[in-house]
């Protein structure tokens, strides 16, 4: 099993470009979701999904858009970055024992 | 006032000593109480996972939970250098909720 995977690893936007951050699991958990990190402020949930077709906001989720067509993808879109959005961003999936396995992380800055 | 409080450190300490981290929540709802480790440029990785008050120990780990004062602690026996890390405790209230994540202490062994 490779886990939790996401792509790019770093990233470097100008103000106003969208992108798409990927993020894939293949254990075959319905619970995924997307963490950015800041200096401070520790793990702040942007959005998550219980399952396939099913999406719901977290703690900051403004600028943000998730989908979740299947069950091992959980792409987050930043439809017009800003400089504010410049963080280190996870990926999360949880099966039924609770246990949550993060993957690598990916680095954005916004110029 | 945050659900999980938790002082950022940074915590630095000898060689070999023991090691005492903490965190207190705000809701007596919460049922599973997580700690997670994560070095630098790396994703979090879950170290230890319980649901009652009381101990529970995996090698030089003691999770410890006290769920009359909403008080959790980590702690960490005959450190090593290889345990500098950033440690971050984590809360949900059931299998199906969303965690709520400390925002992690700094700890460092010094050789």
């Amino acid at each position: 099993n490779a886990g939790v995977t996401q792509t790019p690893k770093f990233q470097v936007l100008k103000t106003g470009q969208s992108m798409t951050l990927q993020c894939a699991q293949d254990m075959n958990h319905e619970y995924m979701s997307w963490y950015r990190q800041d200096p401070g402020m520790g793990l702040r949930l942007i959005h998550y999904s219980v399952g396939a077709g099913i999406t719901d906001q977290g703690e900051v989720p403004n600028g943000y858009n998730v989908s979740r067509s299947t069950t091992e993808d959980f792409p987050l879109r930043l439809l017009s970055a800003a400089p504010s959005q410049t963080s280190v961003y996870f990926c999360a999936s949880r099966g039924t024992s609770d246990t949550q396995y993060f993957g690598p992380g990916t680095r954005l800055t916004v110029l | 006032q945050k659900e999980v409080e938790q002082d950022p450190g940074p915590l630095s300490v000898p060689e070999g000593a023991i090691v005492s981290l903490n965190c207190t929540y705000s809701n007596s709802a919460f049922q599973y109480f997580m700690w997670y480790r994560q070095y630098s440029r790396k994703g979090p990785e879950l170290l230890m996972y319980t649901y009652s008050s009381g101990n529970k120990e995996d090698g030089r780990f003691t999770a410890q939970v006290d769920k009359s004062s909403k008080y959790i602690s980590l702690f960490i026996r005959d450190s090593q250098p290889s345990d500098s890390a950033t440690y971050l405790c984590a809360i949900i209230y059931s299998s199906a909720s969303k965690i709520i994540f400390g925002s992690g202490t700094r700890l460092s062994i010094r050789p």
